[in-house]
């Protein structure tokens, strides 16, 4: 059974379009991410929803707008892409502490190409 | 502001044991993760340090130092399996946050 899974897994559209990349974990957890990892393998925070409720925003463009349709489900969707949207999106799950981080699971990834 | 520093690349031989270092400097530091990330695939948890000391868990140990802001991950009897990126990861008390190193790139040779 694939804990967290998103798709697709591999993405490629012209430089203006909008897609979305879905995401769903059945681990049962409360807290979700999305990620960024680009060509240089640094991986990145881009949102956190605890329970439907954005928690963290890392200043990232509001072309990117993600939906949490309910604790398991965690979307990304992206308006006028650009070039430098190219990354590998990296969802992840976790139960959320008041204290500290607990472990965080991930997702297999959607490699992004933008032309 | 948070920086992590780890290596970029390493190289060690099957069978030997090698140690991957990280060190940070964040604020509200809560623990350190250490994942795993073979070529094209997602990360995996390796261990959780939130106590000074030593973790083992099988060929894999971690150690963490609060006070010098110093981890390392310590991977014995090298396979060639292990040929992964190996991410350093601090974690902060404000909103489940994990704040990743760029990653080091372990090639593992016979």
């Amino acid at each position: 059974d694939t804990a967290v899974s998103q798709t697709p897994k591999y993405l490629v559209t012209q430089m203006g379009n909008d897609k979305s990349i879905k995401c769903e974990q059945n681990l049962g957890h409360d807290t979700m991410y999305w990620y960024k990892q680009d060509s240089k393998k640094f991986l990145k925070i881009m949102f956190s929803y605890n329970n439907k409720e954005l928690i963290i925003n890392e200043t990232v463009p509001n072309r990117f707008s993600p939906k949490s349709p309910d604790k398991a489900h965690l979307n990304l969707h992206i308006n006028s892409l650009e070039l430098g949207d190219s990354a590998v999106y990296f969802c992840a799950s976790s139960q959320y502490r008041s204290h500290g981080t607990d472990t965080q699971y991930f997702g297999p990834g959607t490699r992004l190409t933008v032309l | 502001g948070q920086n992590i520093d780890q290596p970029t690349e390493m190289t060690a031989t099957e069978g030997a044991i090698v140690q991957i270092n990280c060190t940070y400097q964040t604020s509200g530091f809560n623990g350190l993760f250490w994942y795993q990330q073979h070529a094209g695939e997602a990360p995996t948890f390796l261990s959780y340090n939130v106590l000074d000391g030593l973790e083992e868990k099988g060929r894999f140990s971690s150690f963490l130092s609060r006070s010098k802001g110093y981890s390392y991950l310590l991977l014995k009897e090298l396979q060639m399996k292990d040929s992964a990126s190996y991410l350093c990861a601090a974690s902060n008390n404000a909103g489940n946050m994990l704040t990743f190193g760029g990653g080091t790139r372990l090639m593992v040779k016979p």
